[in-house]
């Protein structure tokens, strides 16, 4: 089946960028999916990036797409202590058209 | 304001008495659907909606059961519950049934306990 894999733990320093990984199985992907989720909430949609662009930038984020490697990454500039949260990486499954979330990768801001 | 609301926020129970997970949404969703998240493995689809009186199983199903009578609501059935349903749910919406065609709305989870 199809699925999405992401590192579980990223720590950076306020002010540092942040660069979270995610890697997915199904290259007829259309749209790719970038949700935060904040201590005792449910998902938001941060971002998405359409497949057939490389590049996508939203204020401080930036979406990273290589169809190739079948790689997304997402940048965060500057990153404060309100981006501490878990993000989770989503595809849509090609034959469903389900979104296939990953593991989630919690990123912790240090003052 | 536009949500999905889920009740109960906290639930305890013992295995094998039978609950409901209410959710409702006031967006006129036609796409509804019910996740289970569980450390390291993410989010797992159980069941999802795509309109009324139309339901469809998800990747992890069994123990569970769904109805869409109406538009609004999608409540997730624990028949009889056993401590491996032991978990966060949430509940989710979105308008139509294509997934690139609309935000996936999330309600704040449900944290389960079956002991």
């Amino acid at each position: 089946g199809e699925d999405v894999e992401q590192s579980l733990f990223l720590s950076v320093r306020e002010g540092d960028s942040s660069v979270i990984n995610c890697t997915y199985t199904d290259s007829s992907s259309t749209y790719l999916y970038w949700y935060k989720q904040e201590p005792g909430a449910g998902l938001q949609l941060l971002t998405y990036i359409f497949s057939n662009m490389d590049m996508k930038q939203d204020q401080r984020l930036t979406v990273l797409l290589n169809k190739k490697d079948k790689h997304l990454s997402l940048r965060i500039a500057d990153t404060q202590t309100g981006d501490s949260a878990i993000y989770f990486c989503a595809e849509t499954d090609g034959a469903t058209n389900k979104l296939i979330f990953g593991t989630g990768t919690l990123l912790a801001v240090q003052p | 304001e536009a949500q999905v609301t889920q009740n109960p926020r906290y639930l305890i129970t013992v295995t094998g008495k039978k609950l409901t997970v209410t959710c409702s949404q006031n967006m006129n969703h036609e796409y509804m659907s019910w996740y289970r998240q569980d450390p390291g493995l993410g989010l797992r689809q159980i069941y999802y909606s795509m309109n009324v009186e139309v339901t469809d199983k998800g990747d992890v199903p069994e123990g569970y059961k769904v109805s869409r009578k109406e538009k609004r609501n999608f409540p997730l059935i624990l028949e009889s519950p056993s401590p491996n349903q032991t978990s966060l749910y949430f509940c989710a919406s979105k308008t139509s049934g294509g997934v690139g065609t609309g935000e996936l709305f999330f309600g704040e989870g449900s944290r389960l306990t079956v002991l």
